[in-house]
């Protein structure tokens, strides 16, 4: 069964710290895999995508990496605004149909001053 | 461009009655999507149209939900009868590309509230 999980569940950091948000998958095949940022009250918002070929790639102040052979990958926020409070959940595509999207269910940030 | 536009934003509604949902995709876009959120569950998948065209609504919970795309512009999305089970927040996503896999464009999304 294809399934993504996120961990932590929630996290709390203070204004200025880094963090890094960890997704495990199972999806296979693999098509790609993208992260999107979800404030309160709004939909997703796409901050990254990675095909297979790809280890690592940047949207300013996020970097995603990925990990095929280990089916892992992590989205690591540099030097956090108030504006980061938000849901992080990863999305994994698999070939075309309904597999082709698995949803984790997402980390839930909270940035403190 | 305005994005993904959904209406209403917000929906209150009384058990057993019909509710619809709309959707406005980004124009030039040839799948769009429906989606439900819920606290339990997280995002889930309802069903996809590409090029108006219904590809898979194995997603779509009961009898009771029901999508239409009659046009390249516009998609609803119909429950009836309504049940507080219903309550969630709706999301329609579209995007251009060879397949449902790339990347989506979401809209505000429709919080459905069934008493």
């Amino acid at each position: 069964k294809n399934q993504v999980e996120q961990s932590p569940q929630s996290l709390i950091i203070l204004e200025g710290k880094n963090c890094t948000l960890q997704c495990n998958y199972t999806v296979s095949p693999f098509s790609n895999l993208r992260w999107y940022k979800q404030d309160t009250g709004r939909g997703p918002v796409s901050l990254t995508i990675m095909t297979f070929s790809e280890n690592t790639k940047s949207n300013g102040r996020y970097t995603a990496t990925l990990d095929a052979d280990t089916k892992q990958s992590s989205l690591h926020i540099t030097a956090s605004q108030l504006s980061d409070s938000a849901s992080y959940i990863c999305v994994v595509s698999g070939n075309t149909g309904r597999r082709a999207l698995t949803f984790g269910s997402g980390t839930r940030l909270q940035v403190q001053p | 461009d305005a994005g993904v536009i959904q209406s209403p934003r917000h929906e209150v509604t009384e058990m057993g009655q019909e509710v619809t949902l709309r959707c406005k995709p980004i124009s030039g876009h040839d799948y769009l999507f429906w989606y439900r959120q819920t606290m339990m569950r997280g995002l889930e998948l309802l069903i996809y149209f590409n090029n108006n065209v219904p590809i898979d609504d194995s997603g779509m919970p009961e009898d009771r939900f029901s999508a239409k795309m009659p046009n390249a512009s516009f998609s609803t999305l119909k429950i009836q009868p309504s049940e507080p089970r219903d309550s969630a927040v709706y999301f329609c996503a579209s995007n251009l590309g060879g397949s449902a896999s790339y990347e989506q464009y979401f809209g505000p999304g429709t919080r459905l509230t069934v008493t």
